[in-house]
């Protein structure tokens, strides 16, 4: 069965630090996609990153960064010098092949950037 | 221009009532979606529709129903609210046959019933 596990429910982090959000999945597949959304509080589900399984390489887009492992079926998101416009909630999220591009989504966690 | 719309944005109403949230995408996708937050923030799948055909349904209570009258329509029909219903309501879409595509989301449909 597939799941998508956010330890992380909410950290709170002073503007200008770095931070972690740690996403571990499960799945039997070899082909899969593992996505990050960001839900700031206005309520808006936004696409970061999608990352399919074939793909190791880590992505830096600016001050984000996503390092994904196989061997511990983590898909991990690091904020670089937060700001507050980055506070939200993060969602990661897993789609398997064949399975009608259904996407499981993780329980979020919820983002504070202190001024 | 909006890709993904969703009306109302907002929806107050008592229980028992039947209400209709209306999605339309001009993405030219194929595939659109229902998923449903709770107050924890959990987001679910409920329903997806490929070119008007329902493709999941994911043990969602009969009083809800999905219609697509074309591809870029997929609304959601409630009957009967109950308390348990309040939720924000998100409509999505995507282009299948592309494995892995992300899905676009609307804003959301906050329902709430008193």
């Amino acid at each position: 069965a597939q799941k998508v596990t956010q330890a992380q429910t909410e950290i709170s982090v002073v503007e200008k630090e770095d931070v972690t959000l740690d996403c571990v999945y499960e799945t039997r597949d070899t082909t899969y996609y593992l996505f990050w959304y960001k839900q700031p509080p206005s309520g808006e589900l936004v696409f970061l990153i999608r990352r399919n399984s074939f793909d190791e390489q880590n992505e830096i887009s600016g001050r984000y960064s996503w390092n994904f492992q196989k061997s511990t079926s983590s898909f991990n998101f690091t904020i670089t010098a937060s700001q507050v416009v980055d506070s939200a909630v993060y969602f990661c999220a897993l789609s398997e092949a064949g399975r009608d591009d259904k996407i499981i989504f993780g329980k979020g966690t919820r983002l504070h950037i202190l001024p | 221009d909006t890709a993904v719309s969703q009306t109302p944005k907002y929806l107050v109403t008592q229980m028992g009532n039947d209400k209709s949230i209306k999605c339309e995408q001009n993405l030219g996708h194929d595939t659109m979606y229902w998923y449903k937050q709770d107050s924890k923030k959990f987001l679910k799948i409920m329903f997806s529709y490929n070119n008007k055909e329902l493709i999941i349904n994911e043990t969602v209570p009969n009083r809800f129903s999905p219609k697509s009258p074309d591809k870029a329509h997929l609304n959601l029909h409630i009957n009967s609210l109950e308390l348990g219903d309040s939720a924000v309501y998100f409509c999505a879409s995507s282009q299948p046959g592309q494995f892995g595509q992300p899905q676009h989301f609307g804003d959301g449909t906050r329902l709430s019933i008193l």
